[in-house]
């Protein structure tokens, strides 16, 4: 079956400092990547989604400034928390999909830490 | 807007009972409903999803969920537990003939009582 990675799967960092999330479709090409983040003991909520080779369109209530995302290729997809606070802490997946109407492959999610 | 409501943030059943686990939704539009699974340390993986036709699912490992629409409703049945079923269950639902804006369930643990 297709294959989404994350990397890294845990991660802690300072406050004001960014973090990179990576996210690759191992054994597929991804037209579409989704970022969710889920917080304890609540559902995942969509961030954004992004189609390669354009910009990310975010949900409601999601700062673009803060939550850079970029989908240069096919493969890969970044997540990147700028200037991160305590706030940020949260389980950050994404998913893939081949196409329009096709099924989404998940990640095993990015623990963030913001001390 | 959508909504999903899983009942039971926990369930235990005993290995070889039934397996039952709730998810109501809310929708404006006719739905697409999904189930997915995640077991420790790995990703969401797609148990089944009803789109149209038959309301009566069949999935993966032996799991099928019946769509209701006069109760607005999704469940997930397994007639006899295994061990192997222990993991998170999420319900999820989109408004779209494609996979995209899922709207998910806050999801339900299923513990197995040996």
């Amino acid at each position: 079956g297709a294959v989404v990675s994350q990397h890294p799967s845990r991660v802690i960092c300072k406050s004001g400092t960014s973090v990179k999330i990576e996210c690759r479709s191992l054994d597929f090409q991804a037209t579409t990547m989704f970022w969710y983040r889920q917080f304890p003991k609540q559902s995942l909520m969509l961030m954004a989604t992004s189609n390669e080779g354009s910009k990310a369109t975010y949900e409601q209530g999601v700062e673009k400034d803060k939550f850079l995302i970029n989908h240069a290729s096919l493969t890969l997809s970044t997540l990147t928390v700028t200037s991160a606070h305590p706030e940020d802490s949260s389980f950050y997946i994404c998913s893939a999909t081949q196409g329009a109407s096709e099924t989404q492959y998940f990640g095993p999610g990015t623990r963030l830490l913001v001390l | 807007a959508q909504s999903v409501t899983q009942l039971g943030s926990h369930v235990s059943v005993s290995e070889g009972a039934l397996v039952l686990l709730r998810c109501n939704y809310s929708s404006s539009v006719p739905p697409y409903l999904f189930w997915y699974v995640q077991y420790p340390n790995q990703g969401l993986q797609l148990l089944l999803k009803y789109t149209t036709g038959a309301t009566l699912v069949k999935g993966i490992n032996g799991f099928e969920a019946e769509f209701k629409k006069s109760e607005t409703s999704f469940h997930l049945t397994k007639p006899s537990a295994h061990m192997s079923d222990a993991a998170e269950y999420f319900c999820a639902v989109s408004d779209d003939f494609g996979n995209e804006k899922l709207t998910f369930g806050t999801g339900t643990r299923l513990t197995i009582i040996p």
